[in-house]
C-alpha cells in the first residue's frame, strides 16, 4: 500500500518560474517530512524538511508547504534553475521510528 | 567529512548468477540501511542495521537476498540467484543512529540482471 502519493510524474518548468510538487500522506503517525533531491548517478541528498506543527519552512529558494489537515505538503521552488533539474521526492517519517517512506518521485526539468 | 561510500557502481549479470554489494557508512553512524529503487520508482527499505544487529528486514525477499553487517561497520547485500525483477539500483544510507531523522545517502550500485 502506498502511503505517499506524489504528483505530477514530470515537470518542466521556464528558466525564472516556479516549480510545484505536490504529496499526499495517510498515516496520521508520520510526524517528519522531508524532501530529497536526486541527481543522475547520485543518491538522494536531503533537501528540506518540516515537522507538521508548522505550515510553512522556506531555506532559500526551496519551500515547503504543509496542510495538517488535508494531509498533504508540497514543495516550491522559485526562480527555478537549469542546476535544479534533477528527481525530487518527497518523503515522511512516522514518529520513533526510522522507516522512510518515499513518494514516487518526480522528473524537474527547467529550460532555458 | 567521507560519506557513504558503494562498490561497485555498476554490475550486469545473467539471471541465477549470485552478486554482491559493499557499503561502508560515515564513520561514527550506527545505524546502517539498505534501499531497492527501481526504475521510476522511490527507494524501497531493504534492510536496517542498528551497530550490527538488525532492527527491520521485513521487505528483504529472504529467499533469495541477504544481508550483514559485521563488526557494526562495513555492510554487505548479496542476491542468489538473481531475477529479472531485481534489476534496479541499491542504495546503502547511514544515519549517527537509530531514530535520527536524517539519512546520508551513497551514489548505490546500478544492478541490470539480462
Amino acid at each position: 500500500q502506498q502511503q505517499v502519493k506524489q504528483s505530477p510524474q514530470s515537470l518542466i518548468v521556464q528558466k525564472g518560474g516556479i516549480s510545484i510538487i505536490n504529496c499526499a500522506y495517510e498515516n496520521t503517525a508520520f510526524d517528519y517530512f522531508p524532501w530529497y533531491q536526486q541527481f543522475p548517478g547520485k543518491g538522494p541528498a536531503l533537501l528540506i524538511a518540516i515537522r507538521p506543527d508548522v505550515s510553512e519552512k522556506k531555506e532559500g529558494r526551496f519551500t515547503i508547504s504543509f496542510n495538517k489537515s488535508a494531509k498533504q505538503f508540497s514543495l516550491h521552488i522559485m526562480d527555478s534553475q537549469p542546476g535544479d533539474s534533477a528527481t525530487y521526492f518527497c518523503a515522511a517519517y512516522p514518529g520513533g521510528g526510522n522507516k522512510l517512506t518515499f513518494g514516487t518521485g518526480t522528473q524537474l526539468k527547467v529550460e532555458l | 567529512e567521507a560519506g557513504v561510500a558503494q562498490s561497485p557502481r555498476y554490475k550486469i549479470i545473467e539471471k541465477r548468477q549470485s552478486v554482491a554489494f559493499w557499503c561502508n557508512p560515515i564513520s561514527g553512524h550506527a545505524t546502517l540501511y539498505w534501499y531497492q529503487q527501481i526504475l521510476g520508482q522511490g527507494p524501497k527499505l531493504l534492510i536496517q542495521f542498528q551497530n550490527n544487529g538488525v532492527v527491520d528486514d521485513s521487505q528483504l525477499p529472504k529467499d533469495r537476498f541477504s544481508a550483514e553487517r559485521l563488526k557494526g561497520v562495513d555492510s554487505t547485500l548479496k542476491i542468489q540467484p538473481a531475477k529479472l525483477e531485481d534489476s534496479a539500483v541499491y542504495l546503502c544510507a547511514s544515519s549517527l543512529e537509530h531514530g535520527a531523522y536524517e539519512q546520508y545517502f551513497g551514489p548505490g550500485t546500478r544492478l541490470t540482471v539480462t
